[in-house]
Formats: structure tokens, C-alpha cells, sequence
């Protein structure tokens, strides 16, 4: 019963450096989406996906962008890291009924 | 940007009842209330949720009023446990697509 699986969990990058974060759900769900959350801060919204083929922007996009490989599959890419990226991100599925979306773990990165 | 309100923290001692209110001004007409609870370095976890009226579960009740332009979260006899942030989530229709925008977010602090 994996849910919605992120990887890596951890990633120190030097400013920028690129990298894409990974994510995968198994519950067949159609919308995807991407958060950040910087310390004692809450949640907010950077890409989503309502369907497979499909991205939107959400609250912060600037300096990223998304691709929905699949059904399965929304991947998280910053092109050249900066500080201010520095953050915790969590990919999260919807299905088609109501609010109700799993988060995974977080993904802890760190630009330096 | 139409976006969510809660307080930004609250106090409260073991076996007290606690209510935290949200305001969502702009929510869309099907759109569903949900509250989520987070631990630190957690992801956010599914609480409760509701369309109008009153919702009760093993863990909360919900109470939203006939206009839906806000939502009472209600943790009756919290304990040391429940203390954690709590967001509203509403659905927000913007720009002609479909976004899930977290509130800012309610500290809660439970005190023995």
C-alpha cells in the first residue's frame, strides 16, 4: 500500500546545479501536485496536474517546471538551483471526488 | 488571489475542546471542506471533511454554516498529541482551471 511515493527523501545541491525530483502514485488517481513548504511556513502550491498530459502553475512556479510522464508519474525539475529554493517539497494525488489528497514523505533540499 | 484564513495560533490544556475557525470567502459552489493535520517533518494528514452543515468523526467534528464562507474544525478533549499545525483546504476555481490552495495554516499547542 504505497500511496504516493517521492524520491530522494534528501538532496544538498550547490546553486545552480539542476536536478529533478521524482514522484509516483498507485492509486490511479488523475490530479497530481507539487507544494513547498519552507520552515514554519505552510504549504504552497507550485505546478499541478489534472490530468495525465496536462500542467498547470499554482501559488509559486517561478523557477521550476513539472512534467505528468504519465497516470502514475509527476516529476518536479529545477533547472539551476538557488538559495531560495531551499525547502521541503511534497508531491501529493487527488482523485476525481472531492478535497481528499495524499501527500507523500517530503523531500528535503538543501541549496547551497 | 482568493485564498483561505486561520489564525495563526492557538493555546489550549489537555481535555479542553478546541475550535478552529477558517475563512474561504471565495469557495466554489461544489466544493468541499477539508482539514488536514501536520506533524513536524510529516506530511499533512486527511482530518475531516464536509460540504455544508455539521460532519462528526472518530478524531473531529465540522461545522459550516448555510453561506459556506467559513468552517469550524472542533478537537474535542485534545491531548498532548494533537499538537501539530492544522489547515483548511478548500478548492479555489481560478483562471478558468482548478487549484487546491492550503490556508496558512493554525499552530496548535496543547498544554498538560
Amino acid at each position: 500500500n504505497a500511496g504516493v511515493t517521492q524520491t530522494p527523501k534528501f538532496q544538498v545541491l550547490k546553486t545552480g546545479q539542476s536536478m529533478t525530483l521524482q514522484c509516483a502514485q498507485d492509486m490511479n488517481h488523475n490530479s497530481m501536485y507539487w507544494y513547498r513548504q519552507d520552515p514554519g511556513m505552510g504549504l504552497r502550491l507550485i505546478y499541478y496536474s489534472a490530468s495525465e498530459g496536462t500542467t498547470d502553475k499554482g501559488e509559486v512556479p517561478n523557477g521550476y517546471n513539472v512534467s505528468r510522464l504519465n497516470k502514475r508519474e509527476f516529476s518536479l525539475r529545477l533547472e539551476s538551483a538557488a538559495p531560495s529554493q531551499t525547502s521541503v517539497y511534497f508531491c501529493a494525488s487527488r482523485g476525481d471526488i472531492r478535497n481528499t489528497i495524499y501527500f507523500g514523505e517530503g523531500s528535503w533540499l538543501t541549496v547551497v | 488571489l482568493a485564498k483561505t484564513t486561520q489564525p495563526i495560533s492557538m493555546d489550549s490544556y489537555e481535555g479542553q475542546e478546541v475550535n478552529i475557525t477558517c475563512s474561504h470567502n471565495n469557495i466554489a459552489t461544489n466544493d468541499y471542506i477539508t482539514w488536514y493535520q501536520q506533524f513536524p517533518s510529516q506530511g499533512p494528514r486527511f482530518i475531516i471533511q464536509g460540504y455544508k452543515t455539521k460532519v462528526t468523526n472518530e478524531v473531529a467534528s465540522l461545522f459550516i454554516p448555510a453561506d459556506r464562507k467559513s468552517s469550524t474544525l472542533s478537537l474535542p478533549r485534545v491531548s498532548l498529541s494533537d499538537t501539530a499545525v492544522y489547515y483548511c483546504l478548500v478548492g479555489f476555481l481560478m483562471d478558468s482551471s482548478y487549484k487546491l490552495i492550503f490556508g496558512s495554516g493554525t499552530r496548535l499547542l496543547v498544554r498538560p
